[in-house]
C-alpha cells in the first residue's frame, strides 16, 4: 500500500521567512496530493491540493509543487506570519475509495 | 467546502461502558465515510472505511468488535466505541470526499 514520508518534523521560522515541507510517496499511481493545516485541538482544514496533470500550483502565500518521477511534493509557504503556526500534514489516496494515508506533520512554529 | 458534521465533540465516560460518535455531512450525500484516530502529537491514522448499506471495512489491528459502525443512511456515519478502556482515549476523527476529504470536528474521548 502507499507510504508517505513527511519531513521535517519541526520546522521553526521567523515572521516573514519562507517554510518548505517536504513529502515522498511510494505508489506511483497516486494522482492527488493533498495538504491539511491543523490547530491544536481542532479537524485538519485542506489549505491546498495538487493533482499528477500539474508540477506546480500557488493560492497566495501557498504553492504546492509536484515531482512525480521522483514522487515528491512540497508545500511552500511565503511572507509566513504567526498564524500559520499549526501542525502540517501531506497526504496521498490510499485506495480506491478516497481514504487518505497522512504523512507524520509537521510542528510549524513562526516567531514574531 | 463541504460540511461534515460530527458529535460530540468532548465526552467522558467511564471504563466499560460504550460512547456512539456521530458523523454527518450536511450538503452533500456520502457512500463513503471514514473514521481516523489520532494520538496526541501524532498523525492522523485510518481505523476503517464506513460504506453505506453494506459492512466496514477495518484496518489492520483494528477490534470490528470493539469499534462498531454504522452507515445507515447517505448522510450519516456512526462509531460506536464498546467497552471502553483508558487506553481508547484519543482523538477521534471523521470524513468524507467531496472531490476533496473534509473532516468533521473530531471527539475527544476520554474515558476514566
Amino acid at each position: 500500500g502507499e507510504n508517505v514520508e513527511q519531513h521535517p518534523s519541526t520546522l521553526s521560522v521567523q515572521e516573514g521567512d519562507s517554510a518548505v515541507i517536504k513529502c515522498t510517496y511510494s505508489d506511483s499511481a497516486s494522482n492527488y496530493f493533498p495538504w491539511y493545516k491543523q490547530e491544536l485541538g481542532k479537524r485538519p482544514q485542506l489549505i491546498i491540493d495538487i493533482r499528477s496533470n500539474v508540477g506546480e500550483k500557488k493560492d497566495q502565500r501557498i504553492a504546492v509543487t509536484l515531482n512525480k518521477t521522483a514522487k515528491h511534493f512540497s508545500l511552500h509557504i511565503t511572507e509566513t506570519q504567526p498564524e500559520d503556526s499549526a501542525v502540517y500534514f501531506c497526504a496521498s489516496p490510499g485506495g480506491s475509495q478516497g481514504n487518505l494515508i497522512f504523512g507524520k506533520g509537521t510542528k510549524l512554529s513562526v516567531k514574531p | 467546502g463541504a460540511v461534515v458534521s460530527q458529535h460530540p465533540s468532548r465526552v467522558i465516560c467511564k471504563s466499560g461502558t460504550s460512547v456512539k460518535i456521530e458523523c454527518r455531512s450536511l450538503d452533500f450525500q456520502a457512500t463513503t465515510m471514514f473514521w481516523y484516530r489520532q494520538f496526541p502529537k501524532q498523525s492522523l491514522m485510518l481505523m476503517a472505511t464506513s460504506n453505506e448499506g453494506s459492512k466496514a471495512t477495518y484496518e489492520q489491528g483494528v477490534e470490528k468488535d470493539k469499534f462498531l459502525i454504522n452507515h445507515a443512511s447517505l448522510t450519516l456515519s456512526t462509531l460506536t466505541v464498546t467497552s471502553a478502556h483508558p487506553e481508547d482515549s484519543s482523538f477521534y476523527i471523521c470524513s468524507a470526499v467531496r472531490l476533496s476529504a473534509f473532516f468533521g470536528q473530531g471527539t475527544r474521548l476520554t474515558v476514566v
